[in-house]
């Protein structure tokens, strides 16, 4: 069965940082490229960043460009999302999901998610 | 960046209806489209990918298909199990962008 577990979420100040993790299974993690999405409270699916399986590869949203870096870890089937200066606006409770076999950019398995409160 | 529009925003409708949610690309997008489905509490699960693909384990009452600027998701008879709320995802370009989404409740 395939997991992805996420963690590192939690209450910071504005201005602050906070890295996510996410601790995958049950899938060859190194062959697969990886995403973190995040949600806002009510809100709808915003996709945050992308790497692939070999991390020569990143995107990110314009909103969190140079704020944010994903890596990953292959040895340790781990993914990242170092966060600096966080604002209100990153609110939100943060996925990790894995990309397809075959459609690398479609999202066939998410992790539980992580939130992550941006507040003074 | 590619916009994505759903219509409508919400829906009601009832066990064994057919419900048809559009979605729209603010260009060409081939078939880089996807659809997932997203309960309250719970985490996305992806129903469609390439635009009519079928995800392995989704059930076969869903089917999408489109291509370019416009495509739809079907239910062909809405199941209880089906209120919840439907993203499209286009991957054809970075950034990655979903729709608003649908929320299908009850009639």
């Amino acid at each position: 069965e395939e997991q992805l577990v996420g963690s590192g979420g939690g209450l910071v100040q504005p201005g602050g940082s906070l890295r996510l993790s996410c601790a995958v299974s049950g899938f060859p993690f190194s062959s697969r490229s990886m995403n973190w999405v995040r949600q806002a409270p009510g809100e709808g699916l915003e996709w945050v960043s992308y790497i692939s399986s070999s991390s020569s590869v990143t995107y990110y949203a314009d909103s969190v460009r140079g704020r944010f870096t994903i890596s990953r870890d292959n040895s340790k089937k781990s993914l990242y999302l170092q966060m600096n200066n966080l604002r209100a606006e990153d609110t939100a409770v943060y996925f990790c999901a894995r990309g397809g076999a075959i459609a690398d950019r479609a999202m066939p398995t998410w992790g539980q998610g992580t939130l992550v409160i941006v507040s003074s | 960046d590619i916009q994505m529009t759903q219509s409508p925003s919400s829906l009601s409708a009832s066990v064994g209806d057919r419900v048809t949610i559009t979605c729209r690309a603010s260009q060409g997008i081939s078939n880089y489209l996807a659809w997932y489905q997203q309960k309250p509490g719970k985490v996305p699960e992806l129903l469609i990918y390439a635009a009519s693909t079928l995800q392995t384990g989704a059930a076969s009452r869903f089917s999408g298909s489109g291509s370019g600027t416009d495509f739809t998701l079907t239910i062909s008879s809405l199941q209880p199990e089906d209120f919840a709320t439907y993203y499209c995802q286009q991957y054809d370009s970075d950034p990655i962008t979903f729709g608003p989404g649908t929320k299908v409740d009850v009639k």
